[in-house]
């Protein structure tokens, strides 16, 4: 099945800092790329995804371009704030026929004041 | 639309007790997934349903373990008998069918479950 490595954690940044959290993907085909996060205390929620080969995910300042020939979909920030401090999954189908997901192990994000 | 709601937030019960999960998903969702997080083994599948039907159970770990959805709204996870392994915090998701590529799927808050 398709699976997705994700750097290890814990990133500690200071506020303002640039962000690059790593996931590379193996899979059969070009499946849609999903980054979720999750606040403490909170279940997961969609941040940004992509398609297909190429495209550019973007949301609340973060960016993920799907790139088929490195099988990565990094995740960016030009500037982090305090309350982007959460876990950030890196997902994609389980399968090319399947709707469950395979998530990676989550990497943890600290910024400081 | 109220998202994806889970019952009880909270849960706490002794070894060897029968343990029921409660999720309801968003109205008009065709698919609902059951998760469990730990810190050791980060975020697992358990099992998923398409219409109310279980599509893929493999990742419930044993027999202690079932789920089922009685109707589009409401969904259970029971844990039969329960176990200190079992703590754990488990998520419900749901989401739209939307062709041959999976959909955001959209988490409840999640049930945190400690077995003492």
């Amino acid at each position: 099945g398709n699976s997705v490595t994700q750097m290890e954690g814990p990133v500690t940044l200071s506020e303002e800092a640039f962000l690059t959290i790593n996931c590379t993907y193996t899979a059969t085909g070009y499946p849609s790329l999903f980054w979720y996060v999750q606040y403490p205390g909170e279940g997961l929620q969609l941040l940004l995804k992509a398609t297909k080969a190429d495209d550019k995910g973007s949301n609340k300042g973060f960016e993920a371009t799907y790139r088929k020939e490195t099988t990565s979909f990094h995740l960016e920030k030009g500037s982090v704030q305090v309350s982007d401090s959460a876990v950030y999954f890196c997902a994609l189908p389980g399968t090319n026929s399947g709707y469950a997901l395979n998530f990676g192990k989550g990497t943890s994000l600290l910024v400081t004041p | 639309d109220a998202g994806v709601i889970q019952s009880p937030r909270h849960e706490v019960t002794e070894m060897g007790q029968e343990v029921t999960l409660r999720c309801k998903p968003i109205s008009g969702h065709d698919y609902l997934f059951w998760y469990r997080q730990t810190m050791m083994r980060g975020l697992e599948l358990l099992i998923y349903f398409n219409n109310n039907v279980p599509i893929d159970d493999s990742g419930m770990p044993e027999d202690r373990f079932s789920a089922k959805m009685p109707n589009a709204s409401f969904s259970t996870l029971k844990i039969q008998p329960s176990e200190p392994r079992d703590s754990a915090v488990y998520f419900c998701a749901s989401s739209l069918w939307g062709g041959p590529q999976p959909l955001e799927q959209y988490f409840g808050p999640g049930t945190r479950l400690t077995v003492t």
